[in-house]
């Protein structure tokens, strides 16, 4: 069965400082991978999302992800933090079958330092 | 447009009342779907319609009834509220069933059961 781990519930970066929170799917094909952000009080918003091609994506707001299926990991990128990054961060990946649902991993909440 | 909208924002019911979760999308959207959201859970899909008249379960259904009258609406019922059901519920829609990849999310209900 799908499934998609964020290994880490809290990470606190300092301001400007880079970023990187993990994300380790499990799947047997190809899979279709996101990253949500959810803003405190906010529904999700799409960060990126990788199909094919090529294994770097580029997103909103400054992110990026790097998709390495050796590794089964899918972590998502940025070079300098601001203030308004903070939020929890959803990795999931699209169960590709009726439904089409999309299985979320139990997020990853970002704090920033000033 | 306005998206995905959804009502109300904030609900307390007591043990054994029923409601009406609303859901609305004005970008005539076939696929829409129900998430909740629980702590270090991330978000578990409850149902989802790929389109008028057509529904099915997802992850966790139990407890929750919906239906898809027209495109637009997708409202989800709760028959009879119990304590576990407390929890901030997401309704979410696509274009199409193929393309839930990008789903956009309404700002949700956060629901508390007493």
């Amino acid at each position: 069965a799908q499934s998609v781990t964020q290994p880490d519930i809290h990470i606190t970066v300092s301001e400007g400082a880079s970023l990187e929170l993990r994300c380790n799917y499990s799947y047997g094909a190809t899979p279709y991978l996101f990253w949500y952000v959810q803003s405190p009080g906010q529904g999700l918003q799409l960060l990126l999302k990788y199909f094919s091609g090529d294994t770097l994506v580029q997103g909103i707001k400054g992110f990026e992800a790097e998709f390495k299926r050796s590794q089964s990991s899918f972590n998502l990128r940025k070079p300098s933090v601001h203030w308004s990054d903070a939020a929890e961060y959803f990795c999931a990946v699209v169960r590709m079958d009726s439904s089409y649902k999309l299985i979320f991993g139990s997020g990853t909440r970002l704090l920033v330092r000033p | 447009n306005a998206g995905v909208t959804q009502t109300p924002k904030f609900q307390v019911l007591k043990t054994g009342q029923s409601m009406t979760l609303q859901c609305a999308q004005d970008m005539n959207h076939e696929y829409m779907s129900w998430y909740r959201q629980d702590p270090g859970m991330g978000l578990r899909l409850i149902h989802y319609s790929v389109g008028a008249g057509i529904t099915d379960q997802g992850e966790v259904p139990n407890g929750y009834n919906v239906s898809r009258s027209t495109t637009e609406d997708f409202p989800l019922r709760l028959l009879s509220a119990a304590p576990s059901q407390t929890s901030v519920y997401f309704c979410a829609s696509s274009y199409k069933r193929e393309s839930a990849d990008t789903q956009y999310f309404g700002p949700g209900t956060r629901l508390t059961v007493l």
